[in-house]
């Protein structure tokens, strides 16, 4: 069976300090991985999407980045941290077939900049 | 360019009354349609999806959700709530016969009253 993990489950950076989450997926080839936001009273933003190795796309400009150097390696980074930074982070993967398959999530990274 | 709309930020209900949740969408082309639950500190859980075909779906946990392609809507209900259903919400949009984003709503918080 397929499982995410994602890590470290919660952070606390001080501003300006450097990011790294890492999500891997497992017991799959070629999905389609996510890393999303999800910040006080504003939902579930999508931060990167990626339908391949070194394919992605990028929602929303910030300082963040995200790079995808295995097929089922997700990493989600940032050079200097910003308070508005905080929030908690999901990683998700689907199967790649053309929209109808569930996506999955990870169960989250918890982020606090101070 | 896809977006979702949740008309409701939080909604309480009275335990073992119905609940319904609303899910408005925008696309200018044919879509894939799924409700998500997120449960305190945890990842988002697939409840239904709508693919194609009868445009009632039921999902786990006693939920069900009706399409409305006229009206542009997903609302998600349940008839008799429980103190378990006690989450948020998210409804969610994907285009049909492509590998890409998943947008989703700001979700609703569903408060169940004892």
């Amino acid at each position: 069976s397929q499982t995410i993990h994602q890590w470290p489950a919660t952070l606390v950076q001080p501003v300006g300090s450097p990011l790294s989450l890492e999500c891997t997926v497992e017991g799959t080839s070629n999905p389609n991985l996510y890393w999303y936001r999800q910040a006080a009273g504003r939902g579930l933003q999508l931060l990167f999407y990626s339908v391949g190795i070194g394919q992605i796309s990028s929602e929303v400009p910030q300082n963040l980045s995200a790079s995808r150097p295995q097929d089922r390696q997700f990493i989600l980074s940032s050079k200097k941290l910003l308070l508005s930074d905080s929030g908690f982070y999901l990683c998700a993967w689907s199967v790649r077939g053309g929209g109808r398959n569930t996506i999955y999530f990870g169960e989250g990274s918890w982020l606090t900049v101070v | 360019a896809q977006s979702v709309t949740q008309l409701d930020s939080q909604v309480p209900v009275f335990e073992e009354a119905p609940v319904e949740l609303r899910c408005n969408y925008s696309s200018s082309v044919s879509v894939y349609l799924f409700w998500y639950v997120q449960y305190p500190n945890q990842g988002l859980q697939l409840l239904l999806k709508y693919l194609s075909g009868s445009t009632l779906v039921k999902g786990i946990n006693g939920f069900e959700a009706e399409f409305n392609k006229s009206q542009t809507s997903f609302h998600l209900r349940k008839p008799s709530v429980h103190i378990s259903d006690t989450a948020e919400y998210f409804c969610a949009v994907k285009v049909r016969d492509r590998d890409d984003k998943i947008i989703f709503g700001k979700g609703t918080r569903l408060h169940i009253l004892p």
